[in-house]
């Protein structure tokens, strides 16, 4: 699976929108980006992926480069409740089950 | 409500006891696995099953076994021989859609100390 690099942390004002860069330039045609969060103390939490097309769903937007070699995950409102570390994955949609390599992610807070 | 169940939250042993951790999943999910998390640090993969009766070793998989008689269950067992077994862990589910594994969701952890 290609590596991913993303800030160690990033702050934003509650109610603005939090973008959260992430670099995968190594990422090859069937690799999928992922992107998870965790709150302190809680096991990681699922918010979206995508392997080429910019996706939305109800928690964030995912925009993808056209070169796929970046992508920025949207949270357009952000709340106190957002505050958590949040990681981008990048793996191979594949037949076998295999691992979620978690990095070091981006710490965001969101304050007052 | 669907999910994943880990149980206990908390978990205390005394060194050179064994331990099972529970895991429950009743998303139908036909992959399982369980993750260790340090103090600071990133998922590492212990065991992971894709079927009833089978399962392969993951990264660390020492001093950790492993058993998966129902699909909704993987229980883990922390032996003696794992060396350094307080930590964070953590078990995962994914479904399996035309042949390919999807996204893993996570349950909620057991924090493990060993006295």
């Amino acid at each position: 699976d290609a590596k991913t690099t993303q800030p160690p942390s990033m702050d934003c004002a509650e109610g603005r929108a939090a973008n959260l860069p992430c670099n995968h330039s190594t990422i090859s045609g069937n690799e999928y980006v992922y992107w998870y969060r965790q709150i302190h103390s809680q096991g990681p939490q699922y918010i979206i992926h995508g392997l080429k097309n910019n996706e939305t769903n109800e928690m964030a937007s995912l925009i993808i480069t056209e070169d796929r070699k970046s992508s920025t995950l949207i949270l357009p409102h952000a709340t106190l409740r957002d505050t958590a570390v949040y990681y981008c994955i990048v793996r191979a949609g594949t037949g076998t089950a295999s691992k979620l390599t978690f990095g070091t992610g981006t710490r965001l807070q969101v304050t007052l | 409500d669907g999910g994943i169940t880990q149980s206990p939250k908390y978990l205390f042993r005394k060194e050179g006891q064994n331990v099972t951790l529970s895991c429950e999943q009743n998303l139908n999910h036909d992959a399982m696995y369980w993750y260790r998390q340090d103090p600071g640090q990133g998922l590492r993969l212990i065991y992971y099953s894709q079927i009833v009766n089978d399962f392969q070793k993951g990264d660390i998989a020492e001093g950790y076994s492993v058993s998966r008689e129902k699909k909704e269950s993987f229980p883990l067992t922390v032996t003696s021989a794992q060396k350094n077994p307080t930590a964070f862990y953590l078990c995962a589910s994914s479904s399996r859609t035309s042949g390919t594994y999807n996204e893993q969701f996570f349950g909620p952890g057991t924090r493990l100390t060993v006295l």
